[in-house]
């Protein structure tokens, strides 16, 4: 069964360096999202991607963050200069409708120490 | 903005009891609407999605849902719940593919 791959499963990082988080989502899907879970807390929305653009994203998405679909295969997702309150699961993931099901990554955990 | 109300945050339940996990959500027009669940250090798994047509829908590992327009509501329901089962469910509204997720229901199951 097609599935969306993450990579690193853990990632762990000095304060003020750069991350970069990166997504295979599933072949057919047009429609990519990032999310973020703080330990223990609810699933939230970063931002969505379609058509080598970016659709919406949240307020959390400030210009720290980025997003790039460098070829045919990748997503990524860029932390120019971590910050502690950054150290959270990433979560990728893809459709291939808008407003369809949305098929999620495992999950990429970075520390920011 | 669409916003997605999941009252209970832990619920406890034991084994081979009947659960309702509460969900409501606020937008304009009916949403798609669906229940994922996240076992400790996992992804997130789709449990059931509605989009259109009958209110009632089946889900995977015995799960379903029923939505109610006049409530705002998608109920997530199991009748007979598993050691298993225990696990974090988030309830989620995708509107304009857009999706946003409730804060979720930390699901104990008592032996």
């Amino acid at each position: 069964e097609p599935e969306v791959t993450q990579t690193p499963s853990h990632q762990v990082t000095q304060m003020g360096q750069e991350v970069i988080l990166r997504c295979v989502p599933i072949s057919n899907h047009l429609y990519f999202y990032w999310y973020r879970q703080i330990l223990g807390q609810k699933v939230e929305f970063l931002v969505s991607f379609y058509n080598n653009e970016i659709s919406e994203k949240s307020e959390i998405f400030d210009d720290q963050f980025s997003v790039e679909r460098p070829d045919g295969s990748n997503f990524t997702l860029k932390i120019r200069s971590t910050k502690l309150e950054d150290s959270a699961m990433y979560f990728c993931a893809s459709s291939e409708v808008p407003g369809g099901e949305l098929f999620f990554g495992e999950g990429s955990r970075l520390t920011v120490l | 903005a669409q916003s997605v109300t999941q009252p209970d945050i832990h619920i406890t339940v034991s084994e081979g009891a009947s659960l309702e996990l509460r969900c409501n959500y606020s937008y304009g027009a009916t949403p798609y609407l669906f229940w994922y669940v996240q076992s400790p250090g996992q992804g997130l798994q789709l449990l059931l999605k509605y989009f259109s047509g009958d209110t009632l829908v089946q889900g995977i590992k015995g799960f379903e849902a029923e939505f109610k327009r006049s409530q705002s509501s998608f109920n997530l329901r199991k009748p007979s719940v598993h050691w298993s089962d225990a696990a974090e469910y988030f309830c989620a509204v995708n509107t304009n593919n857009d999706m946003r997720f409730g804060a979720g229901t930390r699901l104990t199951v008592k032996p």
